[in-house]
């Protein structure tokens, strides 16, 4: 059964780094999937946020992708995500995923973390 | 502000069939398979249809997907108190070199 379990701080400091690790469990994150990274702001819907291969292609979403680093360490069956110069806009749920390719497969996410809040707040 | 536009609300009785547009562009929905998920609050989004019109194991023939051009739709019919949620689609989008997934369509059973 495959698992995906995100950690990381509840809480952040304007200006600050948020950082989240989610560890996947029961398939391996050298697969032919893109891992990657949901949010949920309150009140609103899903953004997108990026997804990393293991072979090390990346894509972000236009909006993020300057505050924004997605990795997988093939070593612990991790990836994670840096999003620097937070707000309080940045307060979400933060979900990780598995995303099949959308140019070879049927681009879907397959699998999902719980989700984790993270509040952006002094 | 997603590229795909889904209507914000649809409702229904308890047995009646309600349907979510999504309407895209040739970038995304024109090219590319669609998916959609439905969204409990707290818990992890579940993918309902993948391949525009697929549903993975375990979901029930109540959902059907379709495609035609920049438009996709999701159907339920058969509806249940189970079903209240939110849902979205979602697919690539090769101008922006991203996911992108609808605005959202919340589903109300009266």
């Amino acid at each position: 059964q495959v698992q995906l379990k995100e950690s990381g701080p509840g809480l952040v400091k304007p200006s600050e780094t948020l950082s989240l690790t989610c560890t996947v469990s029961g398939y391996s994150i050298r697969s032919d999937y893109f891992w990657g990274w949901v949010r949920q702001p309150p009140g609103t819907g899903l953004e997108w946020i990026g997804i990393m291969h293991h072979t090390g292609r990346t894509h972000y979403s236009v909006s993020l992708e300057s505050r924004v680093t997605v990795s997988v360490d093939t070593s612990t069956n991790q990836l994670s995500l840096k999003m620097n110069s937070v707000t309080a806009a940045d307060t979400a749920v933060y979900y990780c995923g598995g995303l099949t390719s959308c140019t070879r497969g049927t681009c879907a996410f397959d699998y999902w973390g719980q989700g984790i809040l993270v509040t952006v707040s002094s | 502000q997603s590229v795909l536009t889904q209507p914000p609300s649809v409702s229904a009785a308890p047995g009646q069939k309600v349907t979510i547009s999504c309407s895209g562009s040739s970038s995304n929905i024109g090219n590319y398979y669609v998916s959609w998920y439905q969204h409990l609050p707290e818990t992890a989004p579940k993918l309902l249809i993948y391949e525009n019109d697929k549903r993975p194991s375990g979901i029930p023939d109540r959902l059907s997907g379709s495609k035609s051009g920049t438009s996709a739709t999701l159907g339920i019919t058969g509806l249940q108190a189970g079903d209240e949620a939110d849902y979205y689609c979602g697919t690539w989008d090769s101008s922006l070199s991203a996911f992108v997934f609808g605005t959202g369509t919340k589903v109300t059973v009266l």
